[in-house]
């Protein structure tokens, strides 16, 4: 059964640091991966997504690496701002079910001005 | 193209009373989901489509709980009767066959706010 975990859970930082967050999956057999951003009270944002070929994707200052066989996705935010505070998620898509995704329960991150 | 689309943004109903929630998937997207989140039991998959057909219900935690596509452009999930553990944000999100990323990745809406009291 595929496993999504996420940590830390939560994380507080200067405005101006440059950051990683950590994704773990259980299974390496998966179609891609996806990174989502949601603020309080809002729906899910897709920020970046990884195909399974794939080793990275860059949009502005985030960055996501993907490495299938250790099962294991991080998120790079650079110069981060206050306007970065959110959670950030994790999902793996498998394969064989059906376009399901596999959440992880998120990292609540916060920068401080 | 305007993204998934929910309707209501918010609803607030009594105990025992039916409550119905709308979903405009993205044109092209051949499956379909339907989310519950709350803090206590964070993101849940509840049911998910695939060409309008059902695929996996496997979440829908009673049989209160029905969802239908009657076509590409339009699912529903129903409660009824309605309990006020059934709070919760329900997101609806639809997304491409693998292989046609070119038309977006899994894309969520803006939720429906479910209160019951």
């Amino acid at each position: 059964k595929q496993e999504v975990t996420q940590i830390p859970a939560a994380l507080s930082v200067p405005e101006g640091e440059n950051l990683v967050l950590n994704c773990s999956f259980t299974d390496s057999a998966i179609y891609n991966l996806q990174w989502f951003r949601q603020d309080p009270g809002k729906g899910l944002t897709s920020l970046l997504l990884i195909q399974s070929s794939q080793r990275e994707q860059t949009s502005g200052r985030l960055n996501a690496s993907l490495d299938k066989s250790s099962g294991r996705s991080t998120l790079y935010i650079a110069a981060s701002q206050p306007g970065d505070s959110a959670t950030y998620l994790c999902a793996v898509r498998p394969n064989n079910q059906g376009g399901k995704l596999i959440f992880g329960q998120g990292t609540e991150l916060s920068v401080k001005p | 193209d305007a993204g998934v689309i929910q309707s209501p943004r918010h609803e607030v109903t009594e105990m025992g009373q039916e409550v119905t929630l709308r979903c405009k998937p993205i044109s092209g997207h051949d499956y379909l989901f339907w989310y519950r989140q709350t803090m206590m039991r964070g993101l849940e998959l509840l049911i998910y489509f695939n060409n309008n057909v059902p695929i996996d219900d496997s979440g829908m935690p009673e049989d209160r709980f029905s969802a239908k596509m009657p076509n590409a452009s339009f699912s529903t999930l129903k409660i009824q009767p309605s309990e006020p553990r059934d709070s919760a944000v329900y997101f609806c999100a639809s997304s491409p066959h693998p292989g046609q990323e070119d038309l977006g990745g899994y894309t969520f809406g803006s939720g429906t706010r479910l209160t019951v009291v």
